[in-house]
């Protein structure tokens, strides 16, 4: 089972601010790797996919990096509507298909 | 649109089963794989199960095969389920989810269905 560790567990930023997360593989996953945000309450909604790919919807503010087993999901200025969490997702090797612990981010 | 509508879940005994349902909506459900995805109160997400585009193949998660089973009928444009022989640490919002792309198995999701929540408690 490939196993994603996100860091940090909490970012505080404030509005404005550039927020970079982390997303390691335990072993090469290439670009089969997606980000979600979560807000309280609501289900996941799919941001990137394959690693760069922004998904309909997603804010050009948003971008993914990486390949192999370290990823950086990016939030380039901080809008009020961003403060919410966020997984990373591999499908290189599964089942299972598995998802990171979340990156919390909040307002400072 | 694209939706998905969840049905079902609530308050179990242990060892009892539910029957979890999730209809679609605004696209050609049988050209879709689908998922099950849960989490439990203030945990992160864990991949339950999926299911092929006719049904003919499924997966599951280590900690419920065996005792859970996924399935579907296209005419009716749902997935279900079943979920037997529940345990405490079942206990989750279960999240029925789409593949992004139609035909062809990418395992991203979109959309996912609003989630319901399943209880395993005496």
């Amino acid at each position: 089972e490939i196993v994603l560790t996100q860091s940090p567990a909490t970012l505080s930023l404030s509005p404005g601010d550039r927020a970079t997360l982390s997303c390691r593989a335990s072993r090469d996953v290439r670009t089969d790797l997606a980000w979600y945000q979560q807000k309280p309450g609501q289900p996941p909604r799919l941001l990137i996919y394959d690693a760069s790919n922004r998904a309909t919807g997603t804010p050009a503010r948003f971008s993914g990096s990486g390949s192999g087993t370290d990823f950086t999901l990016s939030i380039s200025s901080l809008e009020p509507e961003d403060f919410a969490l966020y997984y990373c997702q591999q499908r290189a090797s599964w089942p299972p298909l598995t998802f990171g612990g979340g990156t919390k981010v909040e307002i400072k | 649109q694209e939706h998905l509508v969840q049905s079902g879940g609530g308050l179990v005994e242990p060892g009892g089963s539910l029957r979890l349902s999730c209809a679609a909506s605004g696209f050609r459900f049988g050209d879709y794989h689908m998922s099950w995805i849960r989490q439990a109160p203030g945990k992160g997400l864990e991949w339950v199960s999926y299911l092929s585009l006719t049904g003919a193949t499924t997966y599951y998660a280590a900690s419920v095969r065996g005792r859970f089973t996924v399935s579907r009928d296209n005419a009716q444009n749902s997935v279900y389920l079943q979920m037997n022989n529940l345990r405490a640490d079942d206990t989750a919002v279960y999240y029925c989810a789409r593949a992004l792309y139609s035909g062809v198995l990418q395992n991203w999701f979109h959309p996912w269905g609003q989630g319901t929540l399943v209880t395993v408690s005496s």
